[in-house]
Formats: C-alpha cells, structure tokens, sequence
C-alpha cells in the first residue's frame, strides 16, 4: 500500500525567504503527483501537477521536483509571503485512481 | 466495504441536457467535495461542504450545484451541459479537521 509522508509537518520563516518542502512515498509506481494547499476550512487548492514521465513543474513562485525512482518530491517556494501560509499537501495518484495524501507541512511566513 | 461511492461512472448525455451524478460516503466523514479533473489531469476544487457550510469555487458556473439530502451524501446537479463540462468528476470526504481525503473512483461525464 502507498505511504506517503511529509517532512517537516511545520515550518515557520520570515517573510522574503525561499523554502523547500519534501515529501517521499513508498511506492514509485505512480500515475501522478499533485502538490495541494488547503486554507483552514477549505478544499483543497491545486498548485502543481507532476506527471510520473516529468521531472519538474514551475508556476510563478513555485517549482515541484519529482523524483520517482527515489519516491522524492520538492516543492520549492521561492520569495516566500505571508499570504503563503497555509497547510501544504502533497498527493500521489496510482494507476486505479486512488489518491493518496500526505500528512501536510503546515507553513507560517511571518510578515 | 466501498468507502466513497459515485453513480454513474460514465455519463455521455447531450448538450443543453440537465444531468446529476451521485455521491455516497459510509465513513461517517463530515465534509464533502467535488473536484473537476480537467484535460490535463489537473484536480480543480468545486464545492467543499459539511452540514454547516457550503464552500463554492468562485470559477464554478451557477449551472452547477451540490445538493446534499443527508451528510452521507453529495450529489452534483449540472444545468445545461455545454460541450466544456466533459471531464471527470471525483467526489471526496474528509473527517472533520483533518486534512486526509478519501476519494470516489471518479464519474466520466462526455457531452456531445
């Protein structure tokens, strides 16, 4: 069965400051990787989505990794604001559509 | 034991046609979701909605709406199909204050 986690589970920085969260899983045999970020009380919002044949994936100040074969994903946040702040989720897609999460990095930019 | 459920699993209907697709959740989770999945696979929120609040993406057409008869439920009710709402639709739930999200298998809606 898939495992996904995420390391750290929280993360505080100041505001202006680049920052990496990681997150592995156990099994590479992935259709997908979906980087997510969920306000409290919310859904969740797609950020990136990484298919298992790409290596990365850039949206303005976000750049996510993907590294199947070590079951490692990155989501970089460059200049980071506080607007930023939230609980960050990565999800991985197997080929029967099933989904899984991981635990979350709940991040805190501090003005 | 199916733990989220959604009927049917293929739609083909005709556009202009009134259509909905059922959510059925046995985890006694209290929030719902709808995602559309679009061409590129990407996962878009639609609705997020427990028996206090219903939360709707602002980018969703008013053709669409969640209709939930209990809190096992989440039904997505789409008015007038335009050629643009073919895609897959995932339903998911989540206990409360947690942010683990199990999903349906997902209903492949065509509109021709």
């Amino acid at each position: 069965k898939q495992e996904v986690t995420q390391i750290p589970a929280a993360l505080s920085v100041p505001e202006g400051e680049n920052l990496v969260l990681n997150c592995s899983f156990t099994d590479s045999a992935i259709y997908n990787l979906q980087w997510f970020r969920q306000d409290p009380g919310k859904g969740l919002t797609s950020l990136l989505l990484i298919q298992s044949s790409q290596r990365e994936q850039t949206s303005g100040r976000l750049n996510a990794s993907l590294d199947k074969s070590s079951g490692r994903s990155t989501l970089y946040i460059a200049a980071s604001q506080p607007g930023d702040s939230a609980t960050y989720l990565c999800a991985v897609r197997d080929t029967g559509n099933q989904f899984y999460f991981g635990t979350g990095t709940s991040l805190t930019v501090i003005p | 034991d199916t733990a989220v459920s959604q009927t049917p699993k293929y739609l083909v209907t005709q556009m202009g046609n009134d259509k909905s697709i059922k959510c059925e959740q046995n985890l006694g989770h209290d929030t719902m979701y709808w995602y559309k999945q679009d061409s590129k696979k990407f996962l878009k929120i639609m609705f997020s909605y427990n028996n206090k609040e219903l939360i709707i993406n602002e980018t969703v057409p008013n053709r669409f709406s969640p209709k939930s008869p209990d809190k096992a439920h989440l039904n997505l009710h789409i008015n007038s199909l335009e050629l643009g709402d073919s895609a897959v639709y995932f339903c998911a739930s989540s206990p409360q204050g947690r942010a683990t999200q199990y999903f349906g298998p997902g209903t492949r809606l065509l509109v021709l």
